[in-house]
């Protein structure tokens, strides 16, 4: 069946500028995170959706950074006034919402990478 | 603060021998160990997980050694392939009262295996 997608594959924006960010989870997981992976580095939460749970937000870095996950599927990764820091590749993924015992495996999309210039 | 350390940063293998890869936690309300494994340009996929209740969990070519007391767990890739050229990424994840958590993430080992 189909992965998680994420679109664009590429993003280059000028600083300040504001990008939108989209995530296609796996048809029927209602859990939805978004990962920051910065060169040489791991993988930095951001945020947490899951069902109709407020979203666990403790990850954000900044006030510019938000998220929303429409009708419990899509969801929007938006950067206003993105800075060069912001560069990075930004990762989605998804996941069953109980899990069986001893597998809580996540799946990612391809990930956006966004270049500020 | 991280909570979750991964070492080494970097590690080069022939062809056959065996890649290791150390993580340590500080975090004990960790419960979930999972190594994701990740090609250049593509998103991590899940290798194999552990939870703190065994010390070892082995599939195909891939182990997990877990040491709850130290606080650490390692990979071990055995017969090393240059397929499995990758970088590795250790994670671990809290366990709220059942419900799915974040994954917290080690910063990465680039393994290479040479021919």
């Amino acid at each position: 069946g189909a992965g998680v997608s994420q679109s664009p594959s590429n993003k280059v924006t000028e600083k300040g500028k504001d990008v939108e960010l989209r995530c296609d989870p796996i048809s029927g997981h209602t859990a939805l995170y978004w990962y920051r992976q910065s060169l040489g580095q791991g993988l930095e939460f951001l945020i947490y959706f899951q069902g109709n749970s407020a979203p666990d937000k403790s990850g954000l870095p900044s006030d510019r950074f938000s998220a929303e996950r429409t009708g419990g599927s899509v969801s929007t990764l938006t950067i206003q006034r993105t800075q060069q820091e912001d560069s990075a590749v930004y990762l989605c993924a998804s996941s069953l919402a109980s899990p069986i015992a001893g597998r809580r495996e996540q799946f990612f999309g391809p990930g956006t990478r966004l270049t500020v210039l | 603060q991280q909570q979750v350390k991964q070492s080494p940063q970097s590690l080069i293998v022939q062809k056959g021998g065996i890649s290791i890869i150390n993580c340590a936690y500080e975090n004990t309300a960790f419960d979930y160990f999972p190594w994701y494994q990740q090609f250049p340009g593509k998103g991590p996929a899940l290798l194999i997980a552990i939870r703190p209740d065994v010390s070892e969990k082995k599939e195909g070519r891939f182990t997990i050694s877990f040491n709850k007391s130290a606080k650490q767990f390692s990979l071990h890739i055995m017969d090393s392939q240059p397929g499995d050229s990758a970088t590795y990424f250790c994670a671990a994840s809290p366990n709220y009262g059942g419900s799915q958590g974040n994954l917290i993430f080690g910063k990465g080992t680039k393994l290479s295996v040479k021919p």
